[in-house]
């Protein structure tokens, strides 16, 4: 059954730092990745996907991922981030032999220190 | 704001109890996703539907049940409440039968 790891459940922060989210998966085909945010007290946002095409993919507030096939990683990186980054952070992987469905990592808790 | 819409946005109610916890899609999409979020369980999918049958089912209790309308909205019914139902329910809705979720806001449900 495919499945969706990342790696670290908790990850502490100073502002300004850099960031990096490791999320592994383990279905072998064409696979389409997205990573959700979910801000402390709300709903899972959209905050990039990868469908096909350049595999460093830009998304909202600053940050990217990129695929890289080899390794079935789809890492989210942020150069600087701020305290207003601390959320929860979801991967998702989706193929045509899962139907489609979203098939979710566990989340990664990230706590920015002002 | 995603497009998608959950009424109502915080339920307080006694075990054993029934609830009916709506969904409203984005404007032409024609799957619902219903998920439980729990301290301890995390984010679990339930149940999908696509254009009123349904898709897929995930992690859910026999207790609860769902259903797609022919104005694609969905109710998600959850019976016979436990102290352990006590979650956020999130709906979120696609324009097919996969590809990008648009989460709403959830309903916090809280069982006592």
């Amino acid at each position: 059954a495919q499945s969706v790891s990342q790696h670290n459940h908790h990850v502490i922060l100073s502002e300004a730092a850099s960031l990096e989210l490791g999320c592994n998966y383990s279905y072998g085909g064409t696979v389409n990745l997205f990573w959700y945010v979910q801000y402390p007290g709300q709903h899972l946002q959209l905050l990039l996907k990868y469908f096909s095409g350049d595999p460093l993919v830009k998304g909202i507030k600053g940050f990217e991922a990129e695929f890289i096939k080899s390794k079935f990683s789809f890492n989210l990186r942020k150069p600087s981030v701020q305290w207003s980054d601390t959320a929860e952070y979801f991967c998702a992987v989706n193929s045509g032999d899962s139907n489609y469905q979203l098939i979710w990592g566990a989340g990664t808790k990230l706590i920015i220190k002002p | 704001d995603s497009g998608v819409t959950q009424t109502p946005k915080h339920l307080i109610t006694a075990t054993g109890q029934r609830v009916t916890l709506r969904c409203s899609p984005r404007s032409g999409d024609l799957s619902v996703y219903w998920y439980q979020q729990s301290l301890d369980q995390g984010l679990q999918f339930l149940i999908q539907y696509y254009n009123g049958e349904e898709r897929a089912k995930g992690n859910i209790l026999e207790r609860f049940s769902a259903q797609q309308f022919p104005d694609l909205h969905s109710e998600l019914n959850l019976s016979s409440l436990e102290l352990g139902d006590s979650a956020l329910y999130f709906c979120a809705s696609s324009a097919g039968q996969g590809g990008t979720q648009y989460f709403g806001p959830g309903t916090r449900l809280l069982v006592l």
